[in-house]
């Protein structure tokens, strides 16, 4: 069962522009990931924000969390075409056994 | 690149039949992940290996089944293959701590059962 939940399922901006996927989840977490997966390809991981955090920065990327409304978003300033990807939240709950519970993807598209 | 390789990268197989797929992990990594990822879904969680034991397991049967090897690679099992396994499976490594922290993946093993 997928414990996160991703919107939008899909996201079309031009280049330049700022792009805001959101994620919920269930269940108390030790920490929130965000992953990108090219086409049909492997997932590489973005950024990891721990529940003891509200907001984290890595380049281009800002992720926010909330915890009492169990949700997090993911804004990738100025987006480039190069973007273009399916995004993942992915949650570390608690008695989880080690495993990471993904949402269903946000598909980006960015146009130049 | 994330030094976690899969092979084979496609393979296309009948229903009944089974399927071996392998992985290596990252250099310095004990612990490997295996998740099914359907067309359109984000990926499932089918178990976890971490010294050459099974640590925990998601909602799979059980021919589905795994080894990890003292050089903690690993292999994922399917028996008795059916059209639903159709899928790209996908191999991560990581370190264990307490908790989850960042996981490596592969390029997956694209499954087509007919």
């Amino acid at each position: 069962s997928q414990q996160g939940e991703e919107d939008p399922q899909a996201l079309s901006i031009q280049e330049g522009e700022n792009a805001t996927m959101n994620c919920s989840y269930k269940t108390s977490i030790n920490n929130l990931q965000w992953y990108r997966q090219n086409s049909g390809r492997g997932l590489v991981h973005l950024i990891l924000i721990r529940s003891n955090e509200r907001e984290k920065h890595s380049g281009r990327l800002r992720v926010t969390l909330d915890t009492s409304k169990k949700s997090s978003s993911l804004l990738i300033t100025a987006s480039r075409a190069a973007d273009t990807a399916s995004y993942f939240c992915a949650t570390d709950g608690h008695n989880q056994g080690g495993k990471l519970i993904f949402g269903q993807g946000t598909e980006l598209s960015v146009k130049p | 690149e994330t030094g976690v390789t899969q092979s084979p990268t496609h393979l296309i197989k009948t229903r009944g039949q089974q399927v071996t797929l392998r992985c290596s992990s990252q250099s310095g990594h004990n612990t490997v992940s295996w998740y099914q990822q359907a067309l359109g879904q984000g990926p499932q969680f089918i178990f976890q290996y971490y010294r050459e034991e099974e640590n925990g397991r998601g909602n799979f049967p059980p021919r589905f089944s795994g080894l990890q090897f003292p050089n903690y690679s690993s292999e994922l099992n399917v028996n008795a293959l059916e059209l639903d396994d159709s899928a790209l499976y996908l191999c991560a490594s990581s370190y264990k701590t307490a908790n989850t922290g960042e996981l490596f993946f592969g390029e997956g093993s694209r499954l087509t059962v007919l």
